[in-house]
């Protein structure tokens, strides 16, 4: 069974702080997404990490691949109220394939103004 | 933007009835989706459509489930006879081809008495 275990799983912090989280596999996923989750609505999509050891930055937020694509990071610098929210990994294992994805449980951040 | 749609946003049924879960995909979308999250836990994969067939299901999905693309645009989730398990949010998400995103509604909420 494919497991995508995320931490922390709550995460409470002051404005202005910089975080990371987690996202970890025992297996090989093909590509890995962020999801970013607001209560009531659906999962959003932040980005896609494809290649071991990829980078992407989107504004203040920074998405990690590891190198042997079992693991990913999330780094927010500089946190605002607005970032908080319930940040979810999901890891698709066939390439270019991502209609049934493997879910973390999601880390819940709240940015204390 | 284009968006999928779920209605309603929130049902509440006795155990055994049938229920009906709807969703209007993003139109030029090839790929449909069904996943459920129950309270606190993972977002979990229910079933795959492509090509008026189911592509894949997943050992949830089990005789009590159905799925339906009566026309164009809808896409529906049966569940026939609803236990008090089957209380959760449920998710529809549509794909276009290739690798790109599933993009998703912001759920029914089902609540089984």
């Amino acid at each position: 069974t494919q497991l995508l275990e995320q931490s922390p799983q709550f995460l409470s912090i002051q404005e202005g702080e910089n975080l990371t989280v987690y996202c970890n596999s025992s297996s090989v996923f093909s590509s890995l997404q962020w999801y970013r989750q607001e209560p009531g609505e659906g999962p959003v999509l932040l980005v896609t990490v494809v290649t071991g050891g990829e980078v992407k930055k989107l504004k203040r937020l920074t998405f990690q691949f590891g190198d042997a694509r079992k693991d990913s990071s999330l780094h927010i610098t500089a946190a605002q109220p607005g970032d908080t929210g319930l940040y979810l990994c999901a890891g698709a294992k066939y390439a270019g394939n991502n209609r049934k994805l493997i879910w973390g449980l999601g880390t819940s951040l709240a940015v204390n103004p | 933007e284009p968006e999928v749609t779920q209605t309603p946003s929130h049902q509440v049924t006795q155990m055994g009835q049938e229920v009906i879960l709807r969703c209007v995909p993003i139109s030029n979308h090839l790929y449909f989706y069904w996943y459920r999250q129950i309270l606190g836990q993972k977002v979990e994969f229910l079933v795959s459509f492509y090509n008026n067939e189911i592509s894949e299901k997943s050992e949830i999905f089990d005789d009590q489930f159905s799925v339906e693309r009566p026309d164009g645009s809808n896409f529906t989730l049966k569940i026939r006879s609803t236990k008090l398990e089957d209380s959760a949010m449920y998710f529809c998400a549509s794909r276009g081809q290739g690798g790109s995103p599933l993009h998703f509604g912001n759920g029914t909420r089902l609540t089984v008495t």
